[in-house]
């Protein structure tokens, strides 16, 4: 079964960081891009980054460039968020997603993990 | 950035009934467009790609069409599984790959 489990989100305050990361499974990791998308309380899905299945290709959204950078192990199937100087803004559920074709990135998510929350408090 | 508006923001209607929401960019971007259905407390869900195209397992009462900066979501007859915030992506060039705001459908 191919699936994505999120984790290191928690409390934290403004200016502080946190590390998410994202283990993965039932498909061939390092074939693939992967992305994080977030979505703040009662609000819609934000992009916040990717990174294709050789980490020679990377991006973010702008509300998160030069405080958040994303990485991969593909020796060991997993996908990471640092994240530095955080705002409140930053509060939202952090899912990690799989791109659709191997050894493309194509931009778009076919499989999604449950999440992982971060909440941005003073 | 490419902006993305979505409409309507929220919309009732009937099981059986024949729903389109639609999703305009501030530039064309051919037809690098996507859309997902989200349920409450649950992860996105890939409907369709590259505007048109039905991601597998999807049922074929969604369909997408459009290209350049109009595009469309079509459910032929609601079910009442259907019932959930639908979000169009883009996908176009490099990123960041923006959502549009999101159409929560409701039940009447």
């Amino acid at each position: 079964e191919v699936q994505l489990v999120e984790s290191g989100g928690g409390l934290v305050q403004p200016g502080r960081s946190l590390r998410l990361s994202c283990a993965a499974s039932g498909f061939t990791f390092g074939d693939y891009a992967m992305h994080w998308v977030r979505q703040a309380p009662g609000k819609g899905l934000e992009w916040v980054s990717g990174i294709s299945w050789n980490s020679g290709g990377i991006g973010y959204a702008d509300s998160v460039k030069g405080r958040f950078t994303i990485s991969r192990d593909n020796a060991n199937n997993f996908l990471y968020l640092q994240m530095n100087s955080l705002r409140d803004e930053d509060t939202a559920l952090y899912y990690c997603a799989k791109d659709t074709t191997p050894g493309n990135w194509n931009g778009y998510m076919d499989v999604w993990g449950k999440g992982t929350t971060v909440t941005v408090f003073s | 950035d490419i902006q993305m508006t979505q409409s309507p923001s929220s919309l009732s209607a009937s099981v059986g009934d024949r729903v389109t929401i639609t999703c305009r960019t501030s530039q064309s971007i051919n037809n690098y467009l996507n859309w997902y259905q989200q349920k409450p407390g649950k992860a996105p869900k890939l409907l369709i790609y590259a505007a048109s195209s039905l991601q597998s397992g999807v049922p074929s009462r969604f369909s997408g069409s459009g290209s350049g900066t109009e595009f469309t979501l079509t459910i032929s007859s609601l079910h009442p599984e259907d019932f959930a915030t639908y979000y169009c992506q883009q996908s176009y060039s490099t990123p960041p790959y923006t959502f549009g705001q999101g159409t929560k459908l409701e039940i009447k």
